[in-house]
């Protein structure tokens, strides 16, 4: 079945780096444009990023555009979110999504990101 | 950016009772090339990721109860459950995909009274 397995996450200080994965199983990884969508604790969704299904278009939030970077490895069938400049306010569980013409049917677990001195 | 706006934050609805959510959008998702709003609702229980229930504005997702819809174009949407049951509890958002950045609705919390 459909399939998305976040790791990556975890407890960091402002100003450091993490790197989010997103494993994809069970469906034909490289035709979907993938998202990344995160959730601080009792607060609502906030789209952080997208990249195409090749690769060639990357959208991001101004939140975290040039801080944040989207990239994907086709024959790995994983997505990553490379987060560097980490605030408190990035504070969040990170969901990867499979895009579609519908929206987001498809949505991981989620990686919870602490960044907290 | 497009600014979705749910109404009401949190909602109280007897077990069989209809229960009604709206969302606003600060300008129209109707993709006019395909004559679809491009506006989505999702149930988030807790604990859990969220479930895309309706798709282009009206149409359910596979495996969602037939208790769930979804009306409205433009601006103006609202999803219904028609008879809540228990296991309904949850927050539900909208999301417009229209155009980038993705938003989402506030989300309302909807509970049994």
């Amino acid at each position: 079945q459909v399939q998305l397995v976040e790791s990556g996450g975890g407890v960091v200080q402002p100003g450091s780096s993490l790197r989010l994965s997103c494993a994809a199983s069970g469906f034909i990884f490289n035709t979907y444009t993938m998202h990344w969508v995160r959730q601080a604790a009792g607060k609502g969704l906030e789209w952080v990023a997208l990249m195409s299904y090749d690769g060639s278009n990357t959208n991001y939030a101004d939140s975290v555009k040039g801080r944040f970077t989207i990239s994907r490895d086709n024959s790995k069938n994983t997505l990553y979110l490379q987060m560097n400049s980490l605030r408190t306010e990035d504070t969040a569980v990170y969901y990867c999504a499979r895009g579609s013409i519908t929206g987001l049917p498809t949505w991981g677990q989620g990686s919870p990101v602490t960044v907290s001195s | 950016d497009i600014v979705m706006t749910q109404s009401p934050d949190s909602l109280a609805v007897s077990l069989g009772e209809r229960a009604t959510i709206n969302c606003k959008s600060s300008q129209s998702v109707l993709d006019t090339s395909k004559n679809r709003n491009s506006l989505s609702w999702y149930q988030q229980k807790a604990g859990q990721p969220p479930k895309l229930l309706i798709y282009w504005a009206s149409t359910r997702e596979s495996g969602v109860p037939d208790r769930f819809s979804g009306s409205g174009s433009g601006t103006d949407f609202t999803l219904t459950i028609s008879s809540l049951q228990a296991e309904d509890v949850a927050v539900y958002f909208c999301q417009q995909y229209y155009t980038t950045p993705i938003t989402f609705g506030q989300g309302t919390r909807l509970e049994i009274k």
